[in-house]
């Protein structure tokens, strides 16, 4: 166990709709990355929040944004929901944005697309 | 550009050694990471390498060249509970703000 939490653990939406999904950090972590994972493929980098700022965004459309709380908590939102966003989205909580800060995954929110 | 190569399946027999590779190309290396995760769950951290040579964590160790862009994952002692995927991530300090490029992630499938 991480510590790290996700909300909600299955999520089921048709094309179009809005989806926020949750996260809480490992206490004592003041950073939250987010990811999508596709079946069968490694996680790709979504973005990164330090300190309630973005500290780093991947290669994904406006439509998907993010906040970070003053606790450290995360949201994830993605707008108009496509078929492809059917995927597992992980968040990672580590202690600042050094080098060798490790990541640590919360359990993941699955989400599918019809 | 960055890339990250690892087989995509292996197998393997209980009690057995098993070795797993991981090759990369990135313009401004920082440090790879190995993570073992389970169908349906969530990456788990298994080592960091920053510096060249071999890391040892019980079972599991890990080693590194840099000048090779190349690094293992070996397993000793198979137990049917190592069958998973393993990932193997760089931080690039190239990719926005040290970021994780990861592979797609080797599956070893732990046979009797």
């Amino acid at each position: 166990e991480t510590g790290v939490t996700q909300s909600p653990t299955h999520l089921i939406k048709t094309r179009g709709q809005q989806v926020t999904l949750r996260c809480s950090s490992q206490s004592g972590h003041n950073t939250v990355s987010w990811y999508q994972q596709a079946l069968g493929q490694g996680p790709q980098f979504i973005f990164q929040y330090y300190r309630e700022e973005e500290n780093g965004r991947g290669n994904f459309p406006p439509r998907f944004s993010g906040l970070q709380f003053p606790n450290y908590s995360s949201e994830l939102n993605v707008n108009a929901l496509e078929l492809d966003d059917s995927a597992l989205y992980l968040c990672a909580s580590s202690f600042g944005t050094g080098r060798s800060d490790t990541q640590y995954f919360g359990p993941g929110t699955r989400l599918t697309v019809l | 550009g960055q890339n990250i190569d690892q087989p995509t399946e292996m197998t393997a027999t209980e009690g057995a050694i098993v070795q797993i590779n991981c090759t990369y190309q990135t313009s401004g290396f920082n440090g790879l990471f190995w993570y073992q995760q389970h169908a349906g769950e969530a990456p788990t951290f298994l080592s960091y390498n920053v510096l060249d040579g071999l890391e040892e964590k019980g079972r599991f160790s890990s080693f590194l060249s840099r000048s090779k862009g190349y690094s293992y994952l070996l397993l000793k002692e198979l137990q049917m509970k190592d069958s998973a995927s393993y990932l193997c991530a760089v931080r690039d300090k190239e990719e926005s703000n040290y970021q994780l490029i990861w592979g797609a992630g080797t599956k070893l499938i732990i046979k009797p």
